[in-house]
């Protein structure tokens, strides 16, 4: 059975910071996403690795995989408030789109 | 990407009674999925719903309780059964991304939030 673990499950940053989250997987899989959750709202896309070795980057946020490690991370480069939300990684269970997600990383960035 | 709709966005619910949650995509799709966030927790699979088939449910969820409908490539409806306080959650639907284009991404819906009393 495929598991997903995230941490840290709590982040209290302060802005212009830098740090990780980790998201490691228990079985092979062939995709890894990464989402955010703002409160009272559903899912945003912000990743999707396909690849080992795959870096993809969107402002200051940056996200990898290693698939050999079966690990993923969310960098995130100097922090600003707007990035206080929730952030979940999720697994393709068997390339049939059924995503096992992480507990979730509930990210405050502190003025 | 695909516009997703759901209906209702929220809706406060007796015990025992049955809601019927809509799921609209702006374009066709083969498979949409049915999530379930309960409160402050991660999302868990209900099933995968593809048209002209029966869904399939993951481990811990049945169609009596669950039952759902796909009726065309743009739609999906899931009941919640026989409502108790436990199914108190949001629940999403999603889609892969359309064929051809494919930006390997999964899409939600903005999600409906349930309360049962």
């Amino acid at each position: 059975e495929l598991k997903v673990e995230q941490n840290p499950l709590f982040l209290s940053m302060q802005e212009g910071k830098n740090y990780t989250i980790y998201c490691n997987y228990s079985t092979t899989s062939d995709r890894l996403y990464w989402y955010r959750q703002d409160p009272g709202k559903s899912l945003e896309s912000l990743f999707v690795l396909l690849s080992n070795g795959a870096v993809k980057q969107e402002g200051r946020l940056m996200a990898s995989l290693d698939t050999k490690a079966r690990l993923s991370t969310l960098h995130i480069t100097a922090a600003v408030h707007d990035l206080s939300a929730t952030y979940f990684c999720a697994v393709d269970r068997e390339y049939g789109n059924k995503l096992v997600f992480g507990a979730g990383t509930i990210l405050r960035v502190k003025s | 990407s695909a516009v997703i709709s759901q209906k209702p966005s929220r809706d406060i619910c007796q015990r025992g009674t049955s809601l019927t949650i809509q799921c609209q995509v702006d374009s066709q799709v083969t498979m949409m999925f049915w999530y379930r966030q309960q409160p402050g927790q991660s999302l868990t699979l209900i099933a995968t719903a593809n048209q002209g088939s029966e869904a399939t449910y993951e481990s811990g969820f049945v169609i009596d309780k669950f039952p759902i409908s796909r009726p065309n490539l743009t739609f999906s409806t899931l009941t919640v059964s026989n409502m108790s306080p436990e199914d108190s959650s949001i629940y999403l639907c999603s889609v892969e991304d359309l064929p051809g284009i494919s930006t390997d991404t999964q899409y939600f819906g903005p999600g409906t939030r349930l309360t049962v009393l």
